[in-house]
């Protein structure tokens, strides 16, 4: 009964490589969300989803690149690592409410470049 | 006490004593705030939230409380356990759909 479940937990890769991470969520929730926390635990949000349609682009690279294939699921790309990118990604999903916007969270991927 | 270090603020208190986090906000304009409670190698976890027309909100054993002329949001945690140590995030609402959070504060309950 997983709300927010993300693939994989870990990922260590070499610099230059292009990889993957999967997140779906069966909250049956409007809205997906990209964040990266760093070392200092900041989180940032990097992309929203809604309905399969790009809402928020935080200046990131675009070496990112969510995708959509449905409505449950918004995996996110990465081309060309750099070790800059070393970080816990977190996917995350909320309603379509104005009047709340409580967002849950998965479990994170912890992302390490070599 | 409370202590800012080279990383996070922490919050180091005792078991059974009442701890206060504090979250100094950005926008004034923001109309919904959330707490967050994030434990080792987890993902952020809801743990209360408050709206603006409000200036404060009680859950089980927590205490959101709001004052919107400083711009300043707290989380009261009563009677600390063990189980409470963890990362807490403010977050407040930017915009339509869009969280933004605050920098994080450590929160070490020793028994």
């Amino acid at each position: 009964d997983t709300a927010v479940s993300q693939t994989p937990k870990y990922l260590v890769t070499q610099m230059g490589n292009d990889k993957s991470i999967k997140c779906e969520q069966n909250l049956g929730h409007d809205t997906m969300y990209w964040y990266k926390q760093d070392s200092k635990k900041f989180l940032k949000i990097m992309f929203s989803y809604n309905n399969k349609e790009l809402i928020i682009n935080e200046t990131v690279p675009n070496r990112f690149s969510p995708k959509s294939p449905d409505k449950a699921h918004l995996n996110l790309h990465i081309n060309s690592l750099e070790l800059g990118d070393s970080a816990v990604y977190f996917c995350a999903s909320s309603p379509l409410d104005r009047d709340y916007n409580e967002q849950f969270f998965g479990p994170g991927t912890r992302l390490t470049v070599l | 006490g409370e202590s800012v270090g080279l990383h996070l603020p922490t919050l180091s208190v005792q078991e059974g004593d009442n701890s206060i986090i504090n979250c100094a906000y950005s926008n004034s304009a923001s109309d919904y705030f959330i707490w967050y409670k994030q434990e080792s190698g987890k993902g952020p976890q809801f743990i209360i939230d408050i709206r603006s027309n409000m200036d404060k909100r009680q859950g089980q054993r927590v205490t959101v409380l709001l004052n919107k002329t400083v711009k300043h949001l707290s989380l009261q945690i009563a009677a600390t356990q063990p189980g409470d140590s963890a990362v807490y995030f403010c977050a407040e609402r930017t915009g339509y759909s869009t969280l933004t959070f605050g920098k994080g504060t450590m929160l070490l309950v020793s028994p």
